[in-house]
């Protein structure tokens, strides 16, 4: 079955521009979680969406939100880019979000602000 | 607040077994796991462990969990080429809809 999708892979984008990335969960699962990779901070949690209802937040600025469709695919969007905002965006999917569902990870969109 | 700590870098020679390690602080996780990323990819789930088990194998790993230390390791036997990459360990929050990584631990393997 296929796995995660992300779309773009890259990007490039300029300071001040907004940015729309999109992943396509494993078929049939419902939950779609969003982290922010960066060689500094790690991963962070940015947020979680739940049949269509964002469930749990991370700590990020208003800038960044996301929304999630009636067939699952989610899409997040960072306003106003800062050049910090450079970074490798995971996408995980899980059948409901719980522990014990386990969550699997597309390959990423790697951002860069110029 | 939950916070997970491993080593950054680990080198071993091919054949040799590696042992990775992380403490964490959220006592209340129900799941464990250890997710491993190579060059340019996403994060692959490598296993978990449920917070009721001391131990788990699975085929070349083993973890072992001490929850009164919040200590986790991944034991990797008979290490190849191939598994050089980073390994992250991580956390469920008491949501349950996030995860918690350590910063991640670089495996080297020399041949």
């Amino acid at each position: 079955k296929a796995g995660v999708t992300q779309t773009p892979r890259y990007l490039i984008k300029t300071r001040g521009q907004q940015v729309t990335l999109s992943c396509s969960p494993i078929s049939g699962h419902r939950s779609v979680s969003w982290y922010q990779q960066t060689p500094g901070q790690g991963l962070q949690f940015l947020f979680e969406y739940f049949s269509e209802t964002q469930r749990n937040k991370g700590n990020f600025p208003g800038r960044f939100s996301g929304r999630q469709f009636s067939n699952s695919r989610s899409e997040m969007n960072v306003s106003t880019l800062e050049l910090g905002d450079s970074a490798l965006y995971l996408c995980a999917s899980s059948l409901a979000g719980r522990e014990k569902d386990g969550y699997t990870f597309g390959s990423g969109t790697r951002l860069t602000v110029v | 607040g939950e916070d997970v700590e491993q080593s950054l870098f680990l080198s071993v020679r091919e054949g040799d077994s590696s042992v990775i390690n992380c403490t964490y602080t959220d006592s209340s996780s129900t799941y464990l796991y250890w997710y491993k990323q190579e060059p340019g990819a996403g994060l692959q789930l490598l296993t978990y462990i449920f917070s009721n088990m001391d131990m788990k194998q699975d085929q070349r790993l083993t973890v072992l969990l001490n929850k009164k230390d919040k200590h986790l390791s991944l034991r990797i036997a008979d290490t190849q080429t191939g598994d050089s990459a980073i390994y992250f360990c991580a956390e469920s929050t008491q949501a349950g809809t996030a995860l918690i990584f350590g910063k991640g631990t670089t495996l080297s393997v020399s041949s």
